[in-house]
């Protein structure tokens, strides 16, 4: 059964750059797309971007210009990084699996945990 | 960017009751319309995808509709455990988007 674990620091200083990586265990991290969703406290969800395992990626506008998001295929995890942070990006941070778009299921189907990052000095 | 709304967006209801919940999007999306429940302090999970597809191991109870721009999913005889808050996400076209969530209250 695949499972996706985050790690990474949970407090990062403003205008300092926030890493995570997810690990993917149980499966292949070819197929699918790896995506980023965040959920500011007693907030709604966002999504990040995705990165698909052939090396391709997709973020959102709003984060584009600060967001990264890498594959390393031979350790199974995907990674986030995020420059220049504000308090405004303080967040629940998960992982998340997409399969194909031409799969019907195409839905974050499956999610880490998630991980607090609060951005302050 | 596509906008997602979610109505109500908070609703009490009892142990046994049935509840629907609305998403419309700011345009056609298809059937790209996927519904998510998240528990306090928990990850989301996948309920229904491709608009009324029952994800795998989610009771029957929870059943999805629609197309286009209007949705529902709809939760029969609701038991203690769904009590939860609910999110619809469309996967037509990126930035993905997803409803601001209801919230689902035991009366």
């Amino acid at each position: 059964q695949v499972q996706l674990q985050e790690s990474g620091p949970g407090l990062v200083k403003p205008s300092e750059t926030l890493s995570l990586t997810c690990t993917v265990s149980g499966g292949s991290i070819s197929t699918y797309y790896w995506t980023w969703i965040r959920q500011p406290p007693g907030k709604g969800l966002e999504w990040i971007g995705y990165m698909y395992h052939s090396g391709s990626t997709n973020y959102n506008p709003s984060l584009k210009s600060r967001v990264t998001i890498s594959v390393d295929t031979s350790k199974t995890q995907f990674s986030l990084k995020l420059s220049s942070v504000t308090a405004a990006d303080t967040a629940v941070y998960y992982c998340a699996r997409v399969p194909p778009r031409d799969s019907k299921s195409y839905a974050f189907d499956i999610w880490g945990q998630g991980t607090m990052v609060t951005v302050s000095s | 960017d596509i906008q997602m709304t979610q109505s109500p967006s908070s609703l009490s209801a009892s142990v046994g009751d049935s509840v629907t919940i609305t998403c419309r999007a700011s345009q056609s999306i298809s059937g790209y319309l996927n519904w998510y429940q998240q528990k306090p302090g928990k990850a989301p999970k996948l309920l229904i995808y491709a608009a009324s597809s029952l994800q795998s191991g989610v009771p029957s109870r929870f059943s999805g509709s629609g197309s286009g721009t209007d949705f529902t999913l709809t939760i029969s005889s609701l038991q203690p455990e769904d009590f939860a808050t609910y999110y619809c996400q469309q996967s037509y076209s990126t930035p993905y988007s997803f409803g601001q969530g209801t919230k689902l209250e035991i009366k």
